[in-house]
């Protein structure tokens, strides 16, 4: 049930785009990304409900395909404050509880 | 300002030993949860608790129980603590329903010898 992230790392040139996708083998709802720097809680980026529509701000956005089970997160002209692990999180019921279940992470690495 | 807190950013117990974690929110959320974070394994849920006394079990609650006396206060207890419980515990808070923003406290990092 836990959704998969692919790549598990990633290593960027200051300027360069990144991809990072989250594939779940559940119907999607809504998935939910956060970023965790190095010795850092994790903090909230952005979340995607259904109906495939794209968010973001700056040069950070992403995407949600419901057909196909899938978000993306696109990191556009990279920062070294981008640095960090991401997660995507997928809204998940639970008897009559909903949960967020986390993907293992993609480490970010941003040299300059 | 949001703010959750956690009673302490490193611990160190023996095998057996009955453990408290305790985490504290000050921004009169629902809904709370304990995540255990391990090398590889990402964000693992343990329990959550979306009232006061109330409780759901995760995805991972072998050898762990909570309590939810008071909204603004979860505590995790891991009656005797054993060595494959060495992880870093990260708590966190969201306002109405479990898919809600998650904010999250510093993590405490357990160590069980």
């Amino acid at each position: 049930q836990q959704p998969v992230q692919s790549p598990q790392a990633v290593i960027l040139r200051e300027g360069e785009d990144a991809v990072i996708n989250c594939s779940s083998s559940k119907a999607l709802y809504s998935v939910h990304w956060y970023r965790q720097k190095h010795g850092e809680a994790p903090v909230f980026l952005m979340i995607l409900l259904k109906g495939g529509e794209q968010k973001g701000h700056e040069k950070i956005s992403a995407s949600f395909n419901e057909k196909k089970q899938q978000s993306s997160l696109y990191l556009t002209a990279s920062q070294l404050s981008y640095s960090g692990t991401y997660f995507c999180g997928t809204g998940q019921t639970q008897g009559g509880s909903e949960k967020l279940v986390f993907g293992k992470g993609t480490k970010l690495t941003v040299n300059p | 300002d949001v703010k959750v807190t956690q009673s302490s950013r490193y611990l160190v117990k023996r095998t057996g030993e009955k453990v408290f974690l305790e985490c504290v929110q000050d921004m009169d959320h629902e809904n709370m949860f304990w995540y255990r974070q391990d090398p590889g394994l990402g964000l693992r849920l343990i329990y959550f608790s979306y009232d006061v006394k109330m409780k759901e079990k995760g995805d991972i609650p072998e050898g762990y129980s909570v309590s939810r006396e008071k909204k603004e206060r979860f505590s995790l207890i891991l009656e005797s603590a054993s060595t494959n419980q060495t992880s870093m515990y990260l708590c966190a808070s969201s306002f109405e329903t479990s898919t809600d923003t998650q904010y999250f406290g510093p993590g405490t990092r357990l160590t069980v010898l």
